[in-house]
């Protein structure tokens, strides 16, 4: 079945250590999201892509990388630099060779917690 | 800078009830308004899609309003069912060059057996 699979679906992080969060996708989606979800609040928008070897700067972007090698992945890696990092984080892919207005596909999450 | 609010936060409701979410944006410059659903530790289930150009969306027990102008959407679930129990979220998508999704906090809908 086509979709996007995070992993892993939970994640520790020591201090001062980075992590990577795995997003991929099998549906030929052009652009690809990051959001981070704290409790109570709404989405918020971390980086986004809509082609591969480029990407763009979300809302909430300082203490987090991207990369896009691939059409079908986008690994977010949460950095040393990012000091409240325990969130439940999202991956979204969208169609974008159609009219504008595709619906955006989510994933299962990973949560992200400090040890 | 768009805001979308949703009313009300949490709603508790029994079962075979027909029921409202409201949302609500600031900004009436938007592709679309999409409606979700969140169930807990999961991520996000599309439900609806309404195109700035239209004025509604249905699919079976859902029926998805929206009024670009007054800046509103409705979300009216009918013969509710304790499988509906989840969070609802609404999100627009704005113009201008933006591929971002601005989300409400979502509306927590218990549907009591």
């Amino acid at each position: 079945d086509g979709g996007i699979t995070q992993s892993p679906k939970y994640l520790f992080r020591k201090e001062g250590q980075n992590v990577t969060l795995s997003c991929e996708q099998n549906l030929n989606h052009d652009a690809m999201y990051w959001y981070r979800q704290d409790p109570g609040q709404g989405l918020r928008l971390i980086y986004y892509s809509q082609i591969v070897n480029d990407f763009q700067k979300g809302d909430i972007a300082e203490g987090y990388s991207v990369s896009r090698e691939k059409k079908e992945s986008f690994p977010l890696t949460v950095t040393s630099a990012q000091k409240n990092p325990t969130a439940f984080y999202l991956c979204a892919s969208r169609n974008q060779e159609l009219l504008s207005n595709q619906p955006q596909h989510f994933g299962d999450g990973t949560r992200l917690s400090i040890l | 800078k768009q805001e979308v609010t949703q009313i009300p936060a949490a709603l508790s409701v029994p079962e075979g009830e027909n029921l409202v979410l409201n949302c609500s944006f600031t900004d009436s410059a938007i592709y679309n308004l999409q409606w979700f659903r969140q169930d807990p530790g999961k991520g996000l289930t599309s439900l609806l899609l309404i195109q700035s150009s239209q004025r509604e969306q249905t699919s079976g027990r859902l029926n998805a309003s929206l009024d670009k102008s007054s800046g509103r959407s409705t979300l009216y679930i009918a013969a509710s069912q304790p499988g509906d129990s989840a969070t609802y979220l609404c999100a627009v998508r704005e113009k201008g060059g933006s591929e971002k999704l601005v989300f409400g906090k979502g509306t927590k809908l218990t549907v009591n057996p």
